[in-house]
């Protein structure tokens, strides 16, 4: 699996565009990128996943680049329930494995 | 229910004991997962399980560790002669995998967690 990078963390003010960067240098012609969220003591969260297009939900917006190398999540009107751990991950498909994540801390 | 349950929510055991631990996935999900999350890091995949197949067990740290999958829903994780280093939150998840033009993918669904604390 490609490996990403990620910020270790990162604030936002309440009801600011967040926005997430990811390198994925090394990925490949069949990996989607996926994020996941984990909120303190729950579990992880899917949030949206892309190819080459750009996405978005009802969630968050995914921007990936055009050479695929690196991808931002835009969450767009950011809330304090939006405070988390924040998983950029490369994969084909099934087995999940996060690495450290970004920790978005949103404030009043 | 709507979501992936698991049981015990958390779970205090000596070290040496053995220890079971639960998923429920949602219903129709014919992909289920387990993984541990350790203190601080990321998530670590233990095995997984995917309709009538061979679970996939790449991800099992040592044989004390097995799981089964009862009638392709309910799930146990077995941790035999837990050691302290087992101490973490068990992580359920489950899937439908669907198809795309060009590839697969699959959205996993996890549940609250186990956490193991092993004295």
């Amino acid at each position: 699996d490609a490996k990403t990078t990620q910020p270790p963390s990162m604030d936002c003010a309440e009801g600011r565009a967040a926005n997430l960067p990811c390198n994925h240098s090394t990925i490949s012609g069949n990996e989607y990128v996926y994020w996941y969220r984990q909120i303190h003591s729950q579990g992880p969260q899917y949030i949206i996943h892309g190819l080459k297009n750009n996405e978005t939900n009802e969630m968050a917006s995914l921007i990936i680049t055009e050479d695929r190398k690196s991808s931002t999540l835009i969450l767009p009107h950011a809330t304090l329930r939006d405070t988390a751990v924040y998983y950029c991950i490369v994969r084909v498909v099934d087995k999940l494995s996060f690495g450290a994540g970004t920790t978005v801390t949103v404030r009043a | 229910g709507a979501g992936v349950s698991q049981s015990p929510s958390n779970k205090v055991t000596e070290k040496g004991k053995d220890v079971e631990l639960r998923c429920d996935p949602i219903s129709g999900h014919t992909a289920l997962y387990w993984y541990r999350q350790s203190l601080g890091q990321g998530l670590e995949f233990l095995i997984y399980f995917q309709g009538n197949s061979a679970p996939d067990k790449s991800g099992l740290p040592s044989d004390r560790f097995s799981a089964e999958r009862t009638g392709g829903s309910v799930s146990t994780l077995t941790i035999q002669r837990t050691q302290q280093e087992d101490s973490a939150v068990y992580l359920c998840a489950s899937s439908s995998i669907r198809g795309l033009a060009g590839g697969i993918y699959n959205e996993q669904f996890f549940g609250p967690g186990t956490r193991l604390t092993v004295l």
